[in-house]
């Protein structure tokens, strides 16, 4: 069955160090991938998303994620975290063979130490 | 300007009492779909459309009708609302079949008593 694994639930940085947020995926076919930020009481954003070609992509607000087929992760990251960055991070996988479902992690909500 | 809306944002209900959560988006997108929302839960689809007239179930639909009559519209029917269904919605809608980017309407807060 298709699924997507957030393992941190939380994560705490302080501004200015560096970020990275887990995700795994279980999809038999190409997977097409995606971050997602939600600020509080927000809808979600998208932050990046992955379909082919170079696993390394850039998103908006400085982040960026890897694609590793291998590892079957997509991991965001950023290089240096404002404490504009508080919110919750959610990974998503787009099916598309023979159906066209879009599955959820279940987030990690990340907070910013002044 | 490109959005997608959800009516109406809060909602409290009684068991048993049907409601429909209109959700409208002027994107022209082909796909719509609706997610609920509970704590450590994640975002769960119920339903989604990839076109007029084209519906399909997604991993929590028990409950829930949708109808596309309309490329723009894709209201949110609960024939029967039970408390567990207390939750916070969303709708979005996307270009082609889904596999692609979606844009997330501001959300629907539902509460059956």
């Amino acid at each position: 069955a298709q699924s997507v694994t957030q393992p941190d639930i939380h994560i705490t940085v302080s501004e200015g160090a560096s970020l990275e947020l887990r995700c795994n995926y279980s999809y038999g076919a190409t997977p097409y991938l995606f971050w997602y930020v939600q600020s509080p009481g927000q809808g979600l954003q998208l932050l990046l998303k992955y379909f082919s070609g170079d696993t390394l992509v850039q998103g908006i607000k400085g982040f960026e994620a890897e694609f590793k087929r291998s590892q079957s992760s997509f991991n965001l990251r950023k290089p240096s975290v404002h404490w504009s960055d508080a919110a919750e991070y959610f990974c998503a996988v787009g099916t598309t063979s023979g159906t066209y479902k879009y599955i959820f992690g279940t987030g990690t909500r990340l907070k910013v130490l002044a | 300007e490109a959005q997608v809306t959800q009516n109406p944002r809060y909602l409290i209900t009684v068991t048993g009492k049907k409601l429909t959560v209109t959700c409208s988006q002027n994107m022209n997108h082909e796909y719509m779909s609706w997610y609920r929302q509970d704590p450590g839960l994640g975002l769960r689809q119920i339903y989604y459309s990839m076109n007029v007239e084209v519906t399909d179930k997604g991993d929590v639909p028990e409950g829930y009708k949708v109808s596309r009559k309309e490329k723009r519209n894709f209201p949110l029917i609960l024939e029967s609302p039970s408390p567990n269904q207390t939750s916070l919605y969303f709708c979005a809608s996307g270009w082609g079949t889904g596999a692609n980017e979606q844009f997330f309407g501001p959300g629907t807060r539902l509460t059956v008593l």
